[in-house]
């Protein structure tokens, strides 16, 4: 238990259906993050934010859309997805925002492995 | 953009072999992270490294940044098979708060 929950674990949707990932975090961190892993492929930050605030977005197409109502709960809403969007959805959060003079680690919820069809 | 390579992508090895993952960056990194990822879980974080040519050790597991702050290993002496999985190192991009995973070696162990 890493003290980061996502939700669900397994989701198998259709490209036209409309879903949403949980990830909640009880370590009182105020920087939260979504990362995607496809298969041979390096973690790909898709989203940060902090306080609430957004403060990075990859480059993630639209129909990716995040949302983080408070510093504890992040969710990623997702619409018309294609079949590369398969992959295990990361969650993670940090104390603050990472940064070279500090300290700060990432802690990985488990994932939201997601299949397309 | 920044490219962190890890060598090798797998390596096999019998229980008390000892194994070496080595990461590569296109650019110096402030620092440096390795996390190890159990087949099926997360990511969890094992250690930071700051300083050129910084050595840290936790147990069986060396951790050496290089001079340069652009490379950086891991080894495990004795590897046992509670060491299986993928071990990633990661590098702050941008302006730090972003982490550019390396694209890990996945480490199996044959008894």
């Amino acid at each position: 238990e890493t003290g980061v929950t996502q939700t669900p674990r397994h989701l198998v949707m259709g490209m036209t259906n409309k879903k949403s990932l949980k990830c909640e975090q009880h370590l009182g961190h105020n920087a939260m993050y979504w990362y995607k892993q496809s298969a041979k492929k390096p973690l790909e930050l898709m989203f940060v934010y902090s306080l609430e605030e957004r403060v990075e977005n990859n480059s993630v197409p639209s129909r990716f859309s995040p949302e983080c109502p408070n510093s504890s709960h992040l969710f990623l809403h997702l619409h018309t997805l294609q079949p590369e969007d398969s992959a295990l959805y990361l969650c993670a959060s940090s104390q603050g925002l990472l940064s070279p003079a500090t300290n700060e680690k990432l802690f990985f919820g488990s994932g939201t492995q997601l299949s397309v069809l | 953009g920044q490219q962190v390579m890890q060598i090798p992508q797998y390596q096999h090895v019998q229980e008390g072999e000892d194994f070496t993952t080595y990461c590569n960056s296109s650019t110096t990194l402030s620092n440096i992270q390795w996390y190890k990822q159990r087949p099926g879980g997360h990511p969890v974080f094992l250690i930071q490294l700051v300083k050129s040519g910084e050595v840290k050790k936790q147990k069986r597991l060396t951790f050496q940044f290089g001079e340069a702050k652009k490379n950086s290993s891991l080894h495990i002496t004795a590897t046992q098979t509670t060491d299986v999985g993928t071990y990633f190192c990661a590098g702050p991009r941008g302006g730090g708060n972003k982490l550019t995973f390396g694209t890990g070696t996945q480490l199996k162990v044959e008894l």
